[in-house]
């Protein structure tokens, strides 16, 4: 079955930093873009930021541009999101997603909480 | 950024019956050069992450059931749910990919009446 398994959330004060990862596993990591996503509390989907298979383009929100840095190895079929400067309104649910036009691998969330 | 906008916000219809949502871009998300539209359905359900309905606006995922259709084209953009089922209960959200940020619409949720 094709699998994405988030892990890396936790709890943070505000100026912290986190450091998410996404294994995958059964389907072709290098020849996939891939994003992440966010869910705060009890709100909607939030587009975070995508890669493309050699890391050559990528793109981010602009609540997190600066702060925010994808990243992949896909020697290890593995995403990363390092995220600096946490803020209170970054605590949300974070999804890793397969897909450049739809998104059609998710993973189940990686809780992160930024809270002092 | 392109802003997506989804009516309703909510939604509640009858077991059997058709419900209707609609979203609406702030610009176009037809792609001249390959007449595509950039557009892709997703369905949320309480404790589950997205799950793709739709890309390039009406093509069906893998294993969505053909009672869920999506259509419209440029910057309107319609999912339908006939005879709506109690598994449908969920959030339902578009999303564009014409341009970065990837913006999503606010999400309608769909109940049972």
């Amino acid at each position: 079955e094709v699998q994405l398994v988030e892990s890396g959330g936790g709890s943070v004060q505000p100026g912290g930093s986190l450091r998410l990862s996404c294994l995958a596993s059964r389907f072709s990591f290098s020849q996939s873009w891939m994003t992440w996503v966010r869910q705060a509390p009890g709100k909607g989907l939030e587009w975070v930021a995508n890669i493309n298979t050699d890391e050559s383009d990528k793109n981010y929100a602009d609540s997190v541009k600066g702060r925010f840095t994808i990243s992949r190895d896909n020697a290890k079929n593995s995403l990363y999101l390092q995220m600096n400067s946490l803020k209170v309104e970054d605590t949300a649910v974070y999804y890793c997603a397969r897909g450049h036009f739809g998104m059609d691998i998710w993973g189940q969330g990686t809780t992160v909480t930024v809270s002092s | 950024d392109i802003v997506m906008t989804q009516s309703p916000d909510s939604l509640a219809v009858s077991l059997g019956e058709r419900a209707t949502i609609n979203c609406k871009s702030s610009q176009n998300v037809l792609y001249s050069s390959d007449n595509k539209n950039y557009l892709a359905w997703y369905q949320q359900k309480p404790g589950q992450p997205p799950k793709l309905l739709f890309y390039w606006a009406s093509t069906r995922d893998s294993g969505v059931p053909d009672r869920f259709s999506g259509s419209g084209s440029g910057t309107d953009f319609t999912l339908t749910i006939t005879s709506l089922q109690a598994e449908d209960v969920a959030v339902y959200y578009c999303q564009q990919y014409y341009s970065t940020p990837r913006t999503f619409g606010q999400g309608t949720k769909l109940e049972i009446k």
